[in-house]
């Protein structure tokens, strides 16, 4: 069974401007999430999706930051206009369903730099 | 408010030695509790898991028991090889939570 796949797994860009990075989750899985993982940090939670729905979003910084999941299959995250503050590792995971019975299954990342 | 806090690394020891990475967590009621593994260019996997005080989750010869005295999750293996070279993350999700919570991280390198 293949794992969440992410892309591009590294990413250059200057300051200002946009990117976006895209995410496959495993087949069959509902609830898609997006994580921020700065330098020498632990992952933080930036949106969760139960199949095509945003249902926590509330640590994603809605002024440069978007997200969508289109037929609550993949999905993208973008930034527009990227900061230099924003350079950090970008992980996509995905469960099954919700509650505590379901494990999250992580991609490798997308780390971004912005110069 | 949910966090978590994990001993600072890096940690460096010899093939064989006995390890232990200390994690203890701040929650309100009876979270689950988690150690997730990233090893060099993956995702994150998940490595044990407990659900109430007392558990012992274990996994590759890794185990953490839930403290809820001491609200600690501590991971420790009896004898590490190279192949446990990666970073460890101790996690925590309160009770009907789906986010989870993360410490920040435990770089381990076993030399030879």
């Amino acid at each position: 069974e293949a794992g969440v796949v992410q892309s591009p797994r590294y990413k250059i860009i200057e300051k200002k401007q946009p990117v976006a990075f895209w995410c496959n989750p495993i087949s069959g899985h509902n609830t898609l999430y997006w994580y921020l993982q700065n330098l020498g940090q632990g992952p933080e939670l930036l949106i969760r999706y139960e199949n095509e729905e945003a249902v926590d979003d509330s640590q994603l910084p809605k002024d440069r930051f978007s997200a969508e999941r289109l037929k609550g299959v993949d999905s993208t995250l973008k930034i527009q206009p990227a900061e230099l503050g924003d350079s950090a590792v970008y992980l996509c995971a995905s469960s099954l369903g919700q509650g505590s019975l379901y494990e999250q299954y992580f991609g490798p990342g997308t780390r971004l730099t912005v110069t | 408010g949910n966090s978590v806090t994990q001993m600072e690394g890096p940690v460096t020891l010899s093939e064989e030695a006995f390890l232990t990475i200390n994690c203890t967590y701040t929650a309100t009621g009876y979270p689950s509790l988690f150690w997730y593994v990233q090893y060099p260019g993956e995702g994150l996997q998940l490595l044990l898991k407990a659900t109430k005080a007392d558990d012992k989750g274990s996994n590759k010869g890794f185990e953490a028991t839930y403290r809820k005295e001491t609200t600690s999750f501590h991971l420790e293996k009896g004898s590490v090889q190279v192949s446990d070279s990666a970073v460890y993350f101790c996690a925590l999700r309160r009770q009907g939570a789906q986010k989870l919570v993360f410490g920040q991280g435990t770089r381990l390198t076993i030399n030879p």
